[in-house]
């Protein structure tokens, strides 16, 4: 039962121009997401976060939308550039019994080519 | 500030083995969580301690133990290897109560 879902396992998307990574949800009580980037042979790296009481958050390049009636998030980074080119994991904070513990999604392969 | 650090990077053992896998975690950071990648799928919560004891766990058998030391190491322990246990596992540690992990770069197991 994935709680968490990106559907599509890979993105390519020409130098410049905007990326949009997709996420959804399927638990209502997730109050906080996040996205990973993940480098080969790295751990994953945080990137963005949104809170479940907002529904955008930017920071420079990159911009996290939230639609909670729909329970899905997107990831916008623009202008795209070569170095993204890795592997984004959506994440979901479930607070249960006291602890904080992610959820993510299988993620997606972002090709960023010239 | 140093961040999360994993040792060993890579490791193989056979069915049956039991493995240890380490982690440093990065100053200031008082919790730490274990986490299970398997190929082409998203990080699974094994679970996580906080003051040397485990306060939550993920889907994970019992076969799955950890620890987790005075100056907030912690050690991820596998009982009785199996083949599905082939995975990257990931520790992440974070100051009480955040909701941001940082990550180290994972030790990657392979079960024969």
């Amino acid at each position: 039962d994935q709680q968490v879902k990106q559907n599509s396992p890979s993105l390519s998307v020409q130098e410049g121009r905007i990326s949009i990574l997709n996420c959804d949800y399927t638990n209502s009580m997730f109050d906080y997401f996040l996205w990973y980037k993940k480098y080969p042979a790295e751990g994953p790296t945080f990137l963005i976060s949104i809170s479940s009481i907002k529904d955008k958050n930017e920071d420079g390049r990159f911009t996290v939308f939230l639609n909670k009636s729909a329970k899905h998030l997107s990831l916008h980074i623009v202008p795209s550039q070569p170095g993204d080119s890795a592997v984004y994991f959506c994440a979901a904070s479930e607070l249960s019994g006291g602890y904080n513990k992610l959820i993510f999604g299988a993620g997606t392969r972002l090709a960023v080519h010239p | 500030e140093t961040g999360v650090t994993q040792s060993p990077t890579h490791l193989i053992k056979t069915r049956g083995q039991q493995v240890t896998l380490r982690c440093s975690s990065q100053s200031g950071h008082n919790t730490v969580s274990w986490y299970q990648q398997a190929l082409g799928q998203g990080p699974q919560f094994i679970f996580q301690y906080y003051r040397e004891e485990e306060n939550g766990r993920g889907n994970f058998p019992p076969r799955f133990s950890g620890l987790q030391f005075p100056n907030y190491s912690s050690e991820l322990n596998v009982n009785a290897l199996e083949l599905d246990d082939s995975a990257l596992y990931l520790c992440a540690s974070t100051p009480a109560g955040a909701n941001v992990l940082t990550f180290g770069a994972g030790s990657r197991l392979t079960v024969l």
